[in-house]
């Protein structure tokens, strides 16, 4: 059973440009969690989606980002005209249920490093 | 702001009992303790966690005080893999796990 899967890994993009990250969730979960990470900084929640809805987006930023979970396909966390300061490692976490004892899984993250 | 304070690093010798501590004085009765730790460039790796009992797993084991005010990680024999920053978290049952609130962590370090 594959983890939680996110690519690319390492995402250069130019000033002005757009950012695609996605997330695939590990097989059987249909809750996915978005969490940011800034240099020398800890995790912090962006938003929580389930499939094709968006429950909590409490932690965007309320422009530029925006995030889906399609019926098909990976969750998709998009920033557009990036700016430096969107530079940070981006992590995908995902769970089974909103049940207490699972725990939630984490990628491997993607990197975004603006130029 | 996080609900939890953890030491800022700590050294270990490889082969050697790591004891964690974390202070979470404010937990209420129905927030769990939880550990998660990140390697160097990685995604962060769920360890264990706990309500009041001691836990144990193939990983590590929590041990949290009777009142509940703090807890301490053991990782029994610590090995140079096990290098990471470690975060102490606490999680309210049913809680979306959006909410996890991610503090600074302990740096730790297993040296040889």
């Amino acid at each position: 059973n594959a983890g939680v899967m996110q690519n690319p890994r390492h995402l250069v993009r130019r000033r002005g440009q757009e950012a695609r990250l996605r997330c695939s969730p590990m097989k059987g979960h249909s809750h996915v969690y978005w969490y940011r990470q800034l240099p020398e900084e800890g995790l912090k929640f962006m938003v929580y989606l389930q499939k094709e809805n968006i429950i909590d987006e409490s932690g965007m930023p309320k422009e530029r980002f925006s995030a889906e979970f399609p019926k098909e396909g990976p969750s998709i966390l998009r920033i557009q005209q990036v700016v430096r300061g969107d530079s940070a490692a981006y992590f995908c976490a995902s769970s089974q249920l909103e049940e207490f004892y699972t725990e939630a899984f984490f990628g491997q993250g993607t990197r975004l490093t603006v130029v | 702001d996080a609900k939890t304070t953890q030491p800022t690093s700590m050294d270990c010798a490889e082969g050697r009992a790591a004891n964690l501590p974390c202070n979470h004085s404010t937990i209420s009765g129905n927030e769990y303790v939880y550990w998660y730790r990140q390697i160097h460039s990685q995604g962060p790796q769920y360890i264990i966690h706990g309500l009041k009992n001691n836990e144990t797993n193939e990983m590590a084991s929590l041990i949290i005080t009777e009142d509940r005010k703090s807890s301490t990680l053991i990782l029994p024999h610590a090995t140079l893999r096990d290098t990471a920053v470690y975060y102490c978290i606490v999680r309210v049952r049913g809680d979306s796990w959006g909410k996890l609130q991610f503090g600074a962590g302990t740096q730790v370090v297993v040296t040889p």
